[in-house]
């Protein structure tokens, strides 16, 4: 079955302090690995593609890294206009051909001064 | 370029009543999907359009929920009768390429909050 699993569940930084979000998938048939940033009282905002093992990807303080069964999102020198929801989501393809994006469950991230 | 439009923002019914959400793409985007994210959760895929045909409905509860297409463009999502654990937001969101190759990438719109008591 296809799944795609996110740790940790939250996390509370401090200001400047750098961490990694972890994001695991068991797919067949990957076509990309999605990153989405989503704010309270709001729809999922697109942040990454990764599309094969090796593939990084930066924005700001943001940078997202992809191997066959993972992938991270490290976060360096975060500020509190960081603190959202970091969702994963796998893109597979299905019968017909067509993609079907699958999301993890997200890590809530807090970011104090 | 205009974002994905969805109505209502908030809407509270109580259990066994009837409620619709109104979802409106972005202009030339063929495929659209209707999401339903329960607090804390990810979203889950309830169906999905290419063009005005169903290519995906296989988590929609089709005794309580439907939806449709029309003409390709706006959607409507319909849940009757509501049970409590329909409470939840119901995300839509549209992606600019048919669907069939490589990897697209989704839109969404800022959803709509039901609370079903």
């Amino acid at each position: 079955e296809d799944q795609v699993t996110q740790s940790p569940e939250a996390l509370r930084l401090q200001e400047g302090e750098s961490s990694s979000l972890n994001c695991s998938y068991t797919v067949s048939g990957l076509r990309g690995l999605f990153w989405y940033r989503q704010d309270p009282g709001k729809g999922p905002e697109f942040l990454f593609t990764l599309y094969s093992a090796g593939e990084e990807k930066e924005k700001e303080r943001l940078k997202a890294t992809l191997t066959k069964k993972e992938s991270f999102l490290h976060i360096t020198a975060p500020k509190p206009e960081d603190s959202a929801t970091y969702l994963c989501a796998v893109q597979i393809m299905f019968s017909g051909g067509y993609n079907k994006l699958i999301f993890g469950a997200g890590t809530r991230l807090a970011v104090h001064p | 370029e205009a974002g994905v439009a969805q109505s209502p923002r908030y809407k509270i019914i109580e259990k066994r009543q009837s409620v619709a959400f109104w979802c409106n793409p972005i202009s030339g985007h063929a495929t659209l999907y209707w999401y339903q994210q329960i607090l804390g959760q990810g979203p889950k895929l309830l169906i999905q359009f290419q063009n005005n045909g169903v290519v995906d409905d296989s988590q929609l509860p089709k005794d309580r929920f439907s939806a449709e297409r029309l003409k390709g463009v706006d959607s409507t999502l319909k849940i009757q009768p509501a049970k409590l654990e329909d409470s939840a937001v119901y995300l839509c969101a549209s992606s600019f390429d048919r669907g069939t190759s490589g990897a697209n990438v989704l839109t969404f719109g800022a959803g709509s909050r039901l609370t079903v008591l």
